[in-house]
């Protein structure tokens, strides 16, 4: 079976700083990895996602997030942090080895991300 | 451009009550997805249907149906409340097979006393 590991349930950075959210995964079989943010009293939103090819992926707001296969790990980065990223950070993956393919997500506990002004 | 639509947004039961939870998308995806969202938790599937008709055991199925009435809608139904199923319910709604993006609703917030 899957798992997630996100390290950290609270990170805190300052306005403009490096934002580093990081996550792990459990896997005999390359998964598909994905990073969802989910503002106050809303549900989530992919906020980036790889599958195949470039292990370096950019989505919205600026985040991008690296596939590293031997390090296991797909943490999310920003460079400058601003005050409307204040959000949970929810890391997730696909589970290729179950009936569902790659389309059943196992989701991490969340990180929680405050940015200091 | 509603998207993924949940109702109701907040509910309070009293141990024993049932109640049903609705989703609805306007999206023509295939499949559709019941979470829980508990604090430490992150998202836990409940339920998930690939298709009108089908519906499969998530990872914690126990204590709850859902109905996929028609391709739009998706219902989980809890027959005996306990307060362990106090939560946030989310809906969810991918486009086709194999993508892994999903498409939330706004969440139910209920309330087990």
């Amino acid at each position: 079976a899957q798992s997630v590991t996100q390290l950290g349930s609270h990170v805190s950075v300052s306005e403009g700083a490096l934002v580093l959210l990081r996550c792990n995964y459990s896997s005999s079989v390359p998964p598909y990895l994905f990073w969802y943010v989910q503002y106050p009293n809303q549900g989530l939103q992919l906020l980036l996602k790889y599958t195949t090819g470039a292990t370096l992926v950019k989505g919205i707001n600026g985040f991008e997030a690296e596939f590293k296969k031997s390090e296991t790990s797909f943490h999310l980065t920003k460079p400058s942090a601003h005050m409307s990223d204040a959000a949970e950070y929810f890391c997730a993956v696909s589970d290729p080895g179950s009936n569902f393919g790659n389309e059943k997500l196992t989701f991490g506990t969340g990180t929680r991300l405050t940015i200091i002004p | 451009n509603a998207g993924v639509t949940q109702t109701p947004k907040f509910q309070v039961l009293k141990t024993g009550q049932s109640m049903t939870l609705q989703c609805a998308q306007d999206m023509n995806h295939n499949s559709m997805y019941w979470y829980r969202q508990d604090p430490g938790m992150g998202l836990r599937l409940i339920y998930y249907s690939a298709s009108e008709g089908t519906t499969d055991k998530g990872e914690v199925p126990n204590g709850y149906n859902v109905s996929r009435l028609n391709k739009r809608e998706f219902s989980l139904r809890l027959e005996s409340a306990a307060p362990s199923q106090t939560s946030v319910y989310f809906c969810a709604s991918s486009p086709t097979r194999n993508t892994g993006e999903l498409f939330f609703g706004e969440g139910s917030r209920l309330t087990v006393l």
